[in-house]
């Protein structure tokens, strides 16, 4: 079945480094593909999406690209700030179902 | 411009007690889930509704009953609340569900422990 293999956290870094998180998926046809952050206390918000192989979603200076060779979703950003610190969510929505399937979530923290 | 609306945010129960989580949305969105968030665990989908009067079980169903008579409403029930229900509850809804290219909108989630 659908499923979303996700980076293990939690990761720390520090303000202006560069950010990886790995996403992974299997997938039966062509699925959308989704990173939510969420916030301390909060619900999960899109971050950005990618609705077919080779697009690229960006937001507030997050990227990831659809990569159907590889089967993967990773979420990157060239200079992390401290109001980044969240947890991570990739996601994908089943193109054969109704239900949408969640990696596990990376925690980040970003230190000064 | 309300979204998805989860009552209460937050809950304490006693084991054995019953309680229904409400959820409302505005968007007209015909697909609504129900999630369960454990400390540092991922989503885990509880039950799930892809139009008025038609629900689905997700992966842990167990221990709750779900309904949906409109399409705005959503209300999750836990009929005898155990200690392993303590988690935090998300509700979604979609406009196009999994086979579409949209994603979900969240509510702000529903704290709930049983002691």
């Amino acid at each position: 079945g659908d499923s979303v293999t996700q980076m293990e956290g939690p990761v720390t870094l520090s303000e202006e480094a560069f950010l990886t998180i790995n996403c992974t998926y299997t997938a039966t046809g062509y699925p959308s593909l989704f990173w939510y952050v969420q916030y301390p206390g909060e619900g999960l918000q899109l971050l950005l999406k990618a609705t077919k192989a080779d697009d690229k979603g960006s937001n507030k200076g997050f990227e990831a690209t659809y990569r159907k060779e590889t089967t993967s979703f990773h979420l990157e950003k060239g200079s992390v700030q401290v109001s980044d610190s969240a947890v991570y969510f990739c996601a994908l929505s089943s193109a054969t179902g109704n239900q949408f399937y969640f990696g596990t979530g990376t925690s980040l923290t970003v230190i000064p | 411009n309300a979204g998805v609306t989860q009552t209460p945010k937050f809950r304490i129960l006693k084991i054995g007690q019953s309680m229904t989580l409400q959820c409302t949305q505005d968007m007209n969105h015909n697909y609504m889930y129900w999630y369960r968030q454990d400390p540092g665990m991922g989503l885990k989908l509880i039950y799930y509704s892809v139009g008025a009067g038609i629900t689905d079980k997700g992966e842990v169903p167990n221990g709750y009953n779900v309904s949906r008579s409109t399409t705005e409403d959503f209300p999750l029930r836990l009929e005898l609340a155990a200690p392993s229900q303590t988690s935090v509850y998300f509700c979604a809804s979609s406009p196009t569900g999994g086979r579409g290219n949209q994603p979900q909108h969240f509510g702000d989630g529903t704290r709930l422990s049983i002691l």
